[in-house]
């Protein structure tokens, strides 16, 4: 089974600056999809950007970005130029692309992310 | 532009007390799933379906029932309500021509 893990439970950053969010995955498929997405005091789950495993181009979304290193099983997500509205919890997650009973999102425990103004 | 719909948004039951928690989705997706969301644990599955009449156990599906009779429709039932499963719950609901998955916002639940 794909385990997600984060390593931060908690982050801080200064406004305008710069953070890394670190995030590692444990699997055997070689095609895959990778997720981070982010959850407000709201509670809303919001996709932040998205990585097909087949691509080596890392994704990038406005200010985000990832550094996506496939054999290290390593996905992290950096923000820059933080904002206020920054500030939740973030979720790294797995996806298989087989279908079935495989296509279920993996989870990591998150992080959550303070921003300081 | 519904997308995934999740009713009640709050519920507070009492032990032993059985509810049904309601998820409709309107973008003919045929894969939906119920998460439990606990304080520093991330986001666990509970029961998924892979189209109308197909379910099956995720991680941690003790305590909860699933039925998905329409493409639309996947309502969780929870029976004789512990507080152990006093949690935020999460439908989703995802299809193979799109990556993602999307989410309902989420119902609080406390068992007292």
């Amino acid at each position: 089974a794909q385990t997600v893990t984060q390593s931060q439970p908690e982050m801080s950053v200064q406004e305008a600056e710069t953070v890394t969010l670190s995030c590692t995955y444990d699997t055997s498929e070689s095609d895959y999809y990778l997720f981070w997405y982010k959850q407000p005091p709201s509670r809303q789950m919001i996709l932040v950007i998205r990585q097909e495993a087949y691509k080596q181009q890392n994704a990038t979304e406005n200010r985000f970005s990832v550094n996506f290193q496939k054999a290290a099983k390593s996905f992290s997500l950096k923000i820059s130029d933080s904002q206020l509205g920054d500030a939740a919890m973030y979720f790294c997650a797995y996806r298989s692309p087989s279908g079935g009973s495989n296509y279920k999102l993996t989870f990591g425990k998150g992080t959550l992310l303070t921003v300081n103004p | 532009n519904a997308g995934v719909t999740q009713t009640p948004k709050f519920r507070i039951l009492k032990i032993g007390q059985s509810m049904t928690l309601q998820c409709a989705q309107d973008m003919n997706h045929n894969y939906m799933y119920w998460y439990r969301q606990d304080p520093g644990m991330g986001l666990k599955l509970i029961y998924y379906s892979v189209g109308a009449g197909i379910t099956d156990k995720g991680e941690v599906p003790n305590g909860y029932n699933v039925s998905r009779s329409t493409t639309e429709d996947f309502p969780l039932r929870l029976e004789l309500a512990a507080p152990s499963q006093t949690s935020v719950y999460f439908c989703a609901s995802g299809t193979t021509g799109k990556t993602e998955a999307f989410f309902g916002q989420g119902t609080r639940l406390t068992v007292v």
